[in-house]
This record gives structure tokens, C-alpha cells and sequence, in this order.
């Protein structure tokens, strides 16, 4: 079955300090994606990063970063020099390929609540 | 590019009434997929409509039911509302492969 977890629940931190947010996910496909979504407070989700199974590089946008371990089913979200309107709600997903290789539904984690203080 | 739209974006119901919701996507997508947020449950996917046809059912009753019209423009119903359903109802549209994009939800909220 299908699982995503993000152990923690809330985390925070000091505006400039860096944070890294874990997921860790449960699949048997071999071909998957894995995303992460920011929610601020006013519910929007809004999209971050997606990746595929089959590409285990790390990505760096500005100061978010992401590191996919597939070997430890891992893919963790870095913010340097966090700033105040970090602060939100960090959810990671998995979605399982479809027949024919397009995505299917977003399994979520139940997200971890990121405030940052100036 | 308008964002996805859904309307209205709060709501009061009485138990055992019913609700549509509305969800209009990104213009071009044919995917449309809802997800009820709530504090104990955590984002559950309820279902996905592409071109008019349901293509995958999360595990919610019957009472939660939607369609998708020729312009992609998608609706949920939940009948006869209980309590347990206030919640977040978040849309996402998609081009398939391409990720999905959530509209700002509907919090609904049952009395």
C-alpha cells in the first residue's frame, strides 16, 4: 500500500537559520512521483517540486533544495535562510503512474507545520 | 492563465442538507481531481474526472458524488450532510503529466 510520512509535525525556527522538512514514502511501483505543496494560511495549495522515480537527482531552486534517496525512499525538503513567509504548512505527496504512465491520485503526509520567527 | 476557480469559497449547511460545489480548471486541463481536507484526516483524495468520465474513486460513501461537464468545468454533491463533513473541499486541475494545480477550496462548514 501506498504511504507517505512526515514524522514531524511542527517545527520552529529563527528567520536565516536553515531547516530541512523529511518525508519519507511507501510504494511497490517502480514508477511513481513525488511532490511537495506549501499551504499558507489561506488553504491554497500551492506546488513546490515534482520528480520521478527514475530521476534521483537533487534539485536546488533558489533557497529550496531537494534530496531523493530512493535507497532510503526518502525525498527531503531544505529551506536556507529561512525567512517569515516560510511559514506555512509543508505537505509531501506520492502519486502512483497510471496505465500508460501518467500520474495517478496524490496520497498525502499529513504535513508539517513550519513557523518561522523573525 | 487564470488559476483554478472555485466557488464559493465558504459555506454553511445544516445537517442532512445537500451541497454542490464548483470547480472550474486551468483552461486546457481535462483533469479534474478533489480532496477533502480535514484536521483529523489529513487530504484525502475523493475523486478524478478527465473529459466527462470518472477515472479513479477514493474511499468515501456514496453521498459524495460529482460530474464533469464538456468544458471541464467539474461539481461535487454530498448529500445528506453529516457533521464529520466539515471541511476543506480542495480542486485541482491537470494536464496530464504535468503536476497538479490546487484552487484556494471551499471550507465547508456543517451545523
Amino acid at each position: 500500500a501506498q504511504k507517505v510520512t512526515q514524522a514531524q509535525t511542527e517545527i520552529s525556527v529563527v528567520e536565516k537559520e536553515d531547516v530541512t522538512l523529511d518525508c519519507v514514502y511507501e510504494t511497490r511501483d517502480t514508477t511513481y512521483y513525488l511532490f511537495w505543496y506549501k499551504q499558507p494560511p489561506s488553504g491554497e495549495l500551492v506546488f513546490l517540486i515534482r520528480r520521478n522515480s527514475f530521476d534521483e537527482q537533487n534539485e536546488i531552486s533558489g533557497r529550496y533544495s531537494w534530496n531523493f534517496q530512493k535507497s532510503t525512499s526518502s525525498f527531503n525538503f531544505t529551506i536556507t535562510a529561512s525567512q517569515v513567509v516560510d511559514s506555512a504548512v509543508y505537505f509531501c505527496a506520492l502519486s502512483e503512474a497510471n496505465y500508460g504512465g501518467s500520474q495517478g491520485n496524490l496520497i498525502f503526509g499529513k504535513g508539517t507545520k513550519l513557523s518561522v520567527k523573525p | 492563465k487564470a488559476g483554478v476557480t472555485q466557488t464559493p469559497r465558504y459555506l454553511i449547511k445544516t445537517r442532512g442538507q445537500q451541497v454542490t460545489l464548483s470547480c472550474s480548471p486551468i483552461s486546457g486541463h481535462r483533469s479534474v481531481s478533489w480532496y477533502q481536507q480535514t484536521p483529523g484526516q489529513g487530504l484525502q483524495f475523493l475523486f478524478e474526472y478527465f473529459s466527462e468520465t470518472q477515472r479513479n474513486k477514493g474511499n468515501f460513501p456514496g453521498r459524495f458524488s460529482g460530474r464533469q461537464f464538456s468544458n471541464s468545468r467539474s461539481e461535487m454533491n454530498v448529500s445528506t450532510l453529516e457533521l464529520g463533513d466539515s471541511a476543506l473541499y480542495l480542486c485541482a486541475s491537470s494536464q496530464q503529466g504535468n503536476g497538479y494545480t490546487f484552487g484556494s477550496g471551499t471550507r465547508l462548514t456543517v451545523v
